[in-house]
């Protein structure tokens, strides 16, 4: 079955630390891979994806994330954290090889920033 | 450019009575969704549409409908609505269907 878990629920990092939140998924085929970032109030903005090509992509506001597909994983990462980045993280999985296509979204992990 | 806009933002409703949500896109994009989004589910699936005049069933589709008359457009219908769909509901569209969604801003609907 296909699926995306995101392990942690919540996480705190103090501003300017930096910060790793891990999605691991199953799915059957190629998988296309994304992470979104909603913020309280707010729809969800895309941050970076990954399609195919190389393994390690950057995003939006100085986000990056790692394909590891022996570990079926896409972490997303960040080297400093600034308090504006509080906000909730899901990562999901698509691709041509299920879920008639559509997108398969984890819980999300919701990131505090300490000052 | 707008992207994906809802209306209403804001919406109460009683028991058993009726509303639709209208999202609307300007990308040309071919598919959209509809999502609901309660604390501790994340974001489930309630119906979603490949094209023009299509739709499909997601993972919690009761007690809602759908349509796509224009491309553009996808409305969501609650006939009766009840409790359980207090939630807060966005639209989302994509080029198609593997590829990256564009989410509206919401809905926060409440049933009384």
């Amino acid at each position: 079955a296909q699926s995306v878990t995101q392990p942690d629920i919540h996480i705190t990092v103090s501003e300017g630390a930096s910060l790793e939140l891990r999605c691991n998924y199953s799915y059957g085929a190629t998988p296309y891979l994304f992470w979104y970032v909603q913020s309280p109030g707010q729809g969800l903005q895309l941050l970076l994806k990954y399609f195919s090509g190389d393994t390690l992509v950057q995003g939006i506001k100085g986000f990056e994330a790692e394909f590891k597909r022996n570990q079926s994983s896409f972490n997303l990462r960040k080297p400093s954290v600034h308090w504006s980045d509080a906000a909730e993280y899901f990562c999901a999985v698509g691709g041509y090889g299920g879920s008639q296509g559509n997108l398969i979204f984890g819980k999300g992990t919701k990131l505090s920033v300490k000052p | 450019n707008a992207g994906v806009t809802q209306t209403p933002k804001f919406r109460v409703l009683k028991t058993g009575q009726s509303m639709t949500l209208l999202c609307a896109q300007d990308m040309n994009h071919e598919y959209m969704y509809w999502y609901r989004q309660d604390p501790g589910m994340g974001l489930r699936l309630i119906h979603y549409s490949v094209g023009e005049g299509t739709t499909a069933k997601g993972e919690v589709p009761d007690g809602y409908n759908v349509s796509r008359l224009k491309k553009q457009n996808f409305l969501l219908g609650l006939e009766s609505a009840a409790p359980s769909q207090t939630s807060v509901y966005f639209c989302a569209s994509s080029l198609q269907g593997p590829y990256e969604q564009y989410f509206g801003p919401g809905t926060r609907l409440t049933v009384t």
